[in-house]
């Protein structure tokens, strides 16, 4: 089993629509999780970090953590061509300062 | 803030040489990173500063490769005997303790 697990996609949303974007990871005493936004050809680009369960929003990006579950996801509404990129989710290990991240899913919004 | 810078951006290189990249972290960040990524991966740990000490290394960090951080600002990271394994995108991201790691534009490396 991967540490950090993500569905590879494509991913494929209408203009306007919701993207809904999951990651599940293995390290139970995981405290940190974040997603970067990664362009083709590009570095990755911190979007959201969440440290509790629940929500938290930032603007048209919501990130919803579940510890119980070790769960998280990413939710983008009014989606716009220019969130077509690839979505990593990251977890700072429980003992150590290193991100551990899922292979991305790729996002496709179709104008 | 300028952000993480990476020099430089492309490296082409024969097998058998060897390779030195520079990063620069944000100027008030404590903590540097080295991550690798292949295509249709996401990024792989390879070492962490915190100030000039090299607290935590990766498997992934054989022997041949090496990376410093003098002085706690910049840091370097070398590759020597580079083979057709090592292509890949180096980025190096900084951070301040318990605060989001932030990426420079990585260094593409490409062995021939």
């Amino acid at each position: 089993q991967k540490e950090v697990e993500q569905n590879s996609g494509p991913l494929s949303v209408p203009e306007g629509a919701i993207a809904s974007l999951n990651c599940t990871y293995s390290d139970r005493v995981s405290q940190s999780f974040f997603w970067y936004r990664q362009y083709s050809g590009k570095s990755p680009e911190l979007i959201m970090s969440i440290y509790s369960n629940g929500d938290k929003e930032d603007g048209r990006f919501t990130a919803q953590l579940n510890k119980a579950s070790q769960y998280v996801s990413l939710l983008i509404r009014d989606s716009q061509p220019s969130d077509s990129a690839t979505y990593l989710c990251a977890v700072l290990g429980g003992a150590t300062n290193k991100l551990i991240f899922g292979t991305g899913t790729l996002l496709a919004v179709q104008p | 803030d300028t952000g993480v810078s990476q020099d430089p951006r492309h490296k082409i290189t024969k097998r058998g040489q060897n390779v030195t990249f520079r990063c620069d972290p944000i100027s008030e960040h404590n903590r540097l990173y080295w991550y690798r990524q292949t295509l249709g991966q996401g990024p792989e740990f390879l070492t962490y500063f915190q100030n000039e000490a090299q607290l935590e290394k990766s498997r992934l960090l054989s022997d041949r490769f090496s990376a410093e951080r003098p002085k706690g600002s910049f840091s370097t990271l070398e590759i020597q005997r580079t083979e057709q394994g090592d292509s890949a995108m180096y980025l190096c991201a900084s951070s301040q303790p318990r605060e989001p790691q932030h990426f420079g534009d990585g260094t593409r490396l490409s062995i021939l």
